[in-house]
């Protein structure tokens, strides 16, 4: 299996533009999570599912952010209009419900001039 | 809110060297894992503990488990370059969808 798999790997963009990254679980996998990271703040959880369906977005900073899961093999988180403190690595983990070891992606380096 | 505090922030020595990083929770772990993540990389996982005074060796690393399931700490032995990362403990408790809560960190540097 090649893993959770997200892309773009790096973005620059200036504030106010719309930003997308995207995430392709493990096969088999049924809970996906998006997490922030930053030297500030650490490993923060914005939002998971549990079979393509939202359970938990309290960890989303604010309205500019958004999260779907249209099907089991992939999942956007958007930010619009993003903003320069959005900057941080955007990591995407699977997990099988039952097991609670969560494998990360690589993670998405944004940067918001 | 479970609160989990991980000491100390930084830690820089020397290849050789042996080192011990700990994690502490406000309430009872449900379970406690360890992942180390490396620079560029997302974090992986190392062990998993679940029962209290529970005692866990993977090559150079040793887990410990505290008996009241508050705390853990992991011991590094001999360490190596190869060790350089963030290392974060995570409770697995209070949902059943395979959520997290993961502590700050411990960023640990080692010179060769």
């Amino acid at each position: 299996d090649a893993g959770v798999i997200q892309s773009p790997r790096h973005e620059v963009t200036e504030m106010g533009q719309e930003v997308t990254l995207r995430c392709k679980p493990i096969s088999g996998h049924n809970s996906l999570f998006w997490y922030r990271q930053t030297m500030m703040r650490g490993l923060e959880l914005l939002i998971y599912f549990n079979n393509n369906v939202p359970i938990d977005d309290s960890g989303m900073p604010e309205d500019r952010f958004s999260a779907k899961m249209p099907n089991a093999s992939f999942s956007t988180l958007k930010i619009q209009p993003s903003e320069p403190r959005d900057s941080a690595v955007y990591f995407c983990a699977s997990t099988l419900k039952s097991s609670y070891e969560q494998y990360f992606g690589p993670g998405t380096r944004l940067t918001v001039t | 809110t479970q609160l989990l505090e991980q000491s100390p922030q930084f830690l820089s020595i020397q290849e050789g060297e042996n080192l011990t990083v700990y994690c502490n929770s406000s309430s009872v772990f449900s379970s406690l894992q360890w992942y180390r993540q490396e620079p560029g990389e997302g974090p992986v996982l190392l062990v998993t503990v679940v029962t209290g005074g529970e005692v866990k060796k993977l090559k150079r690393l040793t887990f410990q488990f505290g008996d009241a399931r508050k705390d853990s700490s992991l011991h590094i032995t001999a360490a190596q370059t190869g060790d350089t990362g963030l290392y974060l403990c995570a409770d697995a408790g209070g949902t059943s969808y395979g959520k997290l809560t993961f502590g700050q960190g411990t960023i640990l540097t080692v010179h060769p």
